[in-house]
């Protein structure tokens, strides 16, 4: 795998609480996004990233926020974690030399109780 | 709007045939289009890519795509299937954003 890593890798947490998803790469590069996976949704964009503190909302960006201070590390957060929320999160990293591909990260399961 | 679409949501094949995962899409401007293995409980694993140039593109584990542009159609394809290639497969087009617009997926199923 592509140098991408997210944490936690699984979080269990109540309805109401803030949440916040990690992703940091290693490999320098420039756009990073969030995607969360749904049956029969495939996978849908939530925020995206060009470079530091450049970031934009995707198709399902109600109840999500996102930072990006370095480089290296993209945050998504819940800011009150409902039922609806609970999926799987992949973290994506892309270059900006030409059309190349995205790498991703292993995923977050998070369950809203 | 970019947009991707796998018309099948399973393919069952039989080790040791070809098998086929059918993507169209729908862009404006030049496609960039992608094919992403996922096995479960795994993070999305690229498998090839068409640019621009030959048609018939290769990439990882014997897989090959057809890129059709006539038919806007980008279509996975393996001579012999093995049944470590079950999984769930998807298609991605890459827009004029620089974002990842994926298709629901085909669930892949080699039976023995």
């Amino acid at each position: 795998d592509a140098g991408i890593t997210q944490s936690p890798r699984h979080k269990v947490t109540e309805t109401g609480t803030p949440v916040t998803l990690r992703c940091h790469q290693t490999e320098n590069h420039r756009y990073m996004y969030w995607y969360r996976q749904d049956p029969g949704h495939g996978l849908r964009l939530i925020h995206y990233s060009y470079g530091v503190k450049d970031t934009d909302k995707g198709e399902v960006s109600d109840g999500y926020s996102v930072s990006r201070s370095k480089t290296e590390d993209f945050l998504l957060t819940l800011e009150s974690a409902t039922s609806s929320q609970t999926s799987v999160y992949f973290c994506a990293i892309s270059g900006d030399r030409g059309p190349t591909e995205a790498f991703f990260g292993q995923g977050t399961r998070l369950t809203v109780v | 709007a970019q947009s991707v679409a796998q018309p099948e949501d399973q393919v069952n094949v039989a080790e040791g045939n070809p098998l086929t995962v059918k993507c169209t899409y729908s862009v404006s401007g030049n496609p960039y289009l992608f094919w992403y293995v996922q096995y479960p409980n795994r993070g999305l694993q690229f498998l090839l890519k068409y640019i621009t140039g030959d048609n018939l593109v290769k990439g990882s584990y014997g897989f090959e795509a057809e890129f059709n542009k006539s038919q806007t159609s980008f279509h996975l394809k393996k001579p012999s299937a093995l049944v470590s290639d079950s999984a769930l497969y998807f298609c991605a087009v890459r827009d004029n954003r620089q974002n990842f617009v994926f298709g629901p997926g085909t669930r892949l199923s080699v039976l023995p």
